[in-house]
């Protein structure tokens, strides 16, 4: 079982669109996090939820909406895409918030046209 | 505030030679945790180690080692006997216990050419 996972692996679409990031994760972990990698492999931290609630909120804009239905999920949605948005959106967990080291699901790999 | 430097951008050796990937962070905080991972070409980000703020051994696994010395502010790692299969992006990374935010160096492309 893969520990996170994220889907879908690949995602084309185009401008002004609006699409979903879905993560899972079967650690019993209670924190999770959606990073942002752009194309000079630069790795961010966008937001992060610890069971439930909403932790971490760096300068991102507001049309990306992230959303916890539990403490086993974390979602990303994006409204209104843009071509900037192109990157590779990693989610990660870890036991606790505060020094434990992440789980990193493989990756969207999202474009933007 | 809490930054990692990783000024190497590119390294490139021929297989079997040795190779150091240098880190520099900085924070004013005591308790803190760096880590590195490795990205394949394949876009995973794998997990190497984790090392606490007051744990200063050398830590040495298989062709891996670190070099951790806080009077530097220094969290190296030495491929030893490089192979192919280690060509990779690597990151040093750095979180606080008083935090959850995983700060990433920018990162260093190693080639490992046969």
């Amino acid at each position: 079982d893969t520990a996170v996972s994220q889907t879908p692996k690949y995602l084309v679409t185009q401008m002004g669109n609006d699409k979903s990031i879905k993560c899972e994760q079967n650690l019993g972990h209670d924190t999770m996090y959606w990073y942002k990698q752009d194309s000079k492999k630069f790795l961010k931290i966008m937001f992060s939820y610890n069971n439930k609630e909403l932790i971490i909120n760096e300068t991102v804009p507001n049309r990306f909406s992230p959303k916890s239905p539990d403490k086993a999920h974390l979602n990303l949605h994006i409204n209104s895409l843009e071509l900037g948005d192109s990157a590779v959106y990693f989610c990660a967990s870890s036991l606790r918030a505060g020094g434990h080291g992440y789980t990193f699901g493989s990756g969207t790999r999202l474009t933007v046209v | 505030a809490q930054k990692v430097t990783q000024a190497q951008t590119e390294i490139s050796v021929v297989e079997k030679e040795d190779v150091t990937l240098d880190c520099v962070y900085e924070t004013r905080d005591t308790t803190y945790y760096l880590f590195w991972y490795k990205q394949p070409p394949s876009g995973e980000l794998v997990f190497l180690i984790r090392r606490n703020s007051f744990d200063e051994q050398n830590e040495i696994s298989g062709r891996y080692s670190w070099n951790f010395q806080k009077s530097t502010s220094s969290f190296n790692f030495t491929i030893t006997a490089s192979q192919v299969v280690d060509s990779a992006v690597y990151f040093c990374a750095l979180i606080l216990k008083a935090n959850s935010k995983l700060t990433f160096g920018k990162g260093i492309t190693l080639s490992v050419r046969p």
